[in-house]
């Protein structure tokens, strides 16, 4: 139980494109949903924090215009990286947190970005 | 401020043992996590410590002092799919996760 998948594994864009990342929860509602970007050999940042039906949190320094988060339902919630350059190649990472504050986090298996 | 120490590289043998240490400090503790990621892959939960005292789960252990914002992670009997980094993370008073650099294992035949 407690699966999370997060789609596309591997995307290449072009600069000036945008990109659609999904994360799902397959077996549990997940009322709060986590968008984290690590770079090589550093530990992972959250960029923003997503609560079903309600404007995601974004982290000081993170676009929210740039980065748009949507969480339409308990089960999906999308990162869009909006007009992409070679800059925002990265590993994107989402997690899913179930109803109770202190559970675990599960993660998706994060998306490999890259702009070119 | 927040912050997560833990070691950046370890290397050990395959059949030892390794410890890994972490240090926390954080606005208010809700429990500490520990991960283990594969390069190229999301990290995976290995374990959750939120009262004092040893954890055991298989071959891995974790043990944790909130007295002293320590906590550490025990591999026994390391086989070489072990090579991994492994991350700390602390959760703060508003249930919001501190990431630590993370440790890369490398463990030798």
């Amino acid at each position: 139980g407690a699966v999370v998948s997060q789609h596309p594994s591997r995307v290449i864009c072009k600069s000036g494109t945008s990109v659609k990342i999904e994360c799902r929860s397959l077996d549990f509602q997940a009322t709060t949903m986590f968008w984290y970007r690590q770079f090589p050999k550093k530990s992972l940042m959250l960029m923003a924090t997503s609560n079903e039906g309600s404007k995601a949190t974004y982290e000081q320094g993170v676009e929210k215009d740039k980065f748009l988060i949507n969480h339409a339902s308990l089960t999906l919630s999308t990162l869009t990286v909006t007009s992409a350059h070679p800059e925002d190649s990265s590993f994107y990472i989402c997690s899913a947190r179930m109803a109770g504050r202190d559970t675990e986090a599960f993660f998706g298996q994060g998306t490999r970005l890259t702009v070119v | 401020g927040q912050n997560i120490d833990q070691p950046t590289e370890m290397t050990a043998t395959e059949g030892a043992i390794v410890q890994i240490n972490c240090t926390y400090q954080t606005s208010g503790f809700n429990g500490l996590f520990w991960y283990q990621q594969h390069a190229g892959e999301a990290p995976t939960f290995l374990s959750y410590n939120v009262l004092d005292g040893l954890e055991e789960k298989g071959r891995f252990s974790s043990f944790l002092s909130r007295s002293k914002g320590y906590s550490y992670l025990l591999l026994k009997e390391l086989q070489m799919k072990d090579s991994a980094s492994y991350l700390c993370a602390a959760m703060d008073s508003n249930y919001q996760l501190i990431w630590g650099a993370g440790t890369k294992l490398i463990i030798k035949p």
